[in-house]
């Protein structure tokens, strides 16, 4: 079984540049999760889809960051304008909704910023 | 609200010697407790899970944990750690019911194993 897949695997990029970052989730799975981690602050969820519809953003950091699920094999996470602190690695993980604290990780996708 | 401490940020212990990895949590409701592992430049993977059942917890690769609520602890052992244990291991909690999505994740041990 393919687990979560996450592209690219590394991405660096200038101060000001739209980044976009993908993941396909596990097949089945309705849950999707999209994290950060750094060191300073350790793994933060940024955004929960259910059934491809946002249902906690609280955690998207800024206007910059934007989310979107178009259908249940695809999300893209979008940075624009980049920014060095958004340097992280960032992490996408789904689940199904009835064990939705059983979240499988992506690779992770490790974003830097210049 | 949740939290979780990591007692310890790196522990080494020699090949074929016992693991401890210490963890304590806060929580004002019974909570799902996790373990993961990240090995280097890979993903999160879940070792194992305590969702209110047995108290002792069986994962893969040989890793166990113990619920123990009167000490808030979820420590993870392991009777004899190997090389490809090195990583780092994460304690995570969950609330129970409709926000059960939310991981809090503790800031991590990194585990060396010595040759």
């Amino acid at each position: 079984d393919a687990g979560v897949i996450q592209s690219p695997r590394h991405e660096v990029t200038e101060m000001g540049q739209e980044v976009t970052l993908r993941c396909k989730p596990i097949s089945g799975h309705n849950s999707l999760f999209w994290y950060r981690q750094t060191m300073m602050r350790g793994l933060e969820l940024l955004i929960y889809f259910n059934n491809n519809v946002p249902i906690d953003d609280s955690g998207m950091p800024e206007d910059r960051f934007s989310a979107k699920m178009p259908n249940a094999s695809f999300s893209t996470l979008k940075i624009q304008p980049s920014e060095p602190r958004d340097s992280a690695v960032y992490f996408c993980a789904s689940s199904l909704k009835r064990t939705y604290n059983e979240q499988f990780f992506g690779p992770g996708t490790r974003l830097t910023v210049l | 609200a949740q939290s979780v401490t990591q007692l310890d940020s790196h522990v080494s212990v020699s090949e074929g010697t016992p693991v401890l990895l210490r963890c304590n949590y806060s929580s004002s409701y019974s909570p799902s407790l996790f373990w993961y592992v990240q090995h280097p430049n890979k993903g999160l993977q879940l070792l194992l899970k305590y969702t209110s059942a047995a108290t002792l917890v069986k994962g893969i690769n040989g890793f166990e944990a113990e619920f123990k609520k009167s000490e808030t602890s979820f420590h993870l052992t392991k009777p004899s750690a190997h090389m490809s244990d090195a990583a780092e291991y994460f304690c995570v909690v969950s609330p129970v019911g409709a926000g059960s999505y939310q991981l809090t994740f503790g800031k991590g041990t990194k585990l060396s194993v010595i040759p």
